[in-house]
């Protein structure tokens, strides 16, 4: 079984300041995808950025960006210029290859609060 | 933008009831889910079902459980006798053949008494 541990259960950052939200996990596979899901105050589960393992290329999506080392089962989350609106409890998730099974095993999740 | 969605968004019943918890998914996804986050802990996966039949199940998912997408667009996860434990947010997710994202519902919020 893939567990995925966030060792940060909260953090608070200064509107337009930078925040970084750590991720480890521990897998026997070679071939996996790893996720940042943001959940708001709604509670909605909201795709924030992917990676798929094979790719050495750190993935980025506007204002945040990963830093996967794979070797070091790590995939930490950056939030850049942050906003107000980017205050929320944020998923750490992985996903194993493999056909026709494709269930996430989350994280404790990190809370985020973005301070004006 | 297509989504899931979910019916009903709160829910309260007593201990012991059948509920059913509804949602459908985005249209031309195949794959679906269902997660459940007890307040103030992770999101535990449940149950998956591919080709109208389940794929994997969690611990959790026991006979109490069971799953059923009985029209093409609607699936539903029903609680047999519910328990207080079984309080929980419960979230809907659909994935399309060919990509790996999960999308998500709005979740509903089950509240056994």
């Amino acid at each position: 079984a893939q567990t995925v541990t966030q060792s940060q259960p909260e953090m608070s950052v200064q509107e337009a300041e930078t925040v970084t939200l750590s991720c480890t996990y521990d897998t026997s596979e070679n071939n996996y995808y790893l996720f940042w899901y943001k959940q708001p105050p709604s509670r909605q589960m909201i795709l924030v950025i992917r990676q798929e393992a094979y790719k050495q290329q750190n993935a980025t999506e506007n204002r945040f960006s990963v830093n996967f080392q794979k070797a070091a089962k790590s995939f930490s989350l950056k939030i850049s210029d942050s906003q107000l609106g980017d205050t929320a409890m944020y998923f750490c998730a992985f996903m194993k290859y493999s056909y026709n099974d494709y269930k996430l095993s989350f994280g404790a999740g990190t809370t985020v609060t973005v301070r004006a | 933008e297509p989504e899931v969605t979910q019916t009903p968004s709160h829910q309260v019943t007593q201990m012991g009831q059948e509920v059913i918890l509804r949602c459908v998914p985005i249209s031309n996804h195949l794959y679906f889910y269902w997660y459940r986050q007890i307040l103030g802990q992770k999101v535990e996966f449940l149950v998956s079902f591919y080709n109208n039949e389940i794929s994997e199940k969690s611990e959790i998912f026991d006979d109490q459980f069971s799953v059923e997408r009985p029209d093409g667009s609607n699936f539903t996860l029903k609680i047999r006798s519910t328990k207080l434990e079984d309080s929980a947010m419960y979230f809907c997710a659909s994935k399309p053949a060919g990509e790996e994202t999960q999308y998500f519902g709005p979740g509903t919020r089950l509240l056994v008494l």
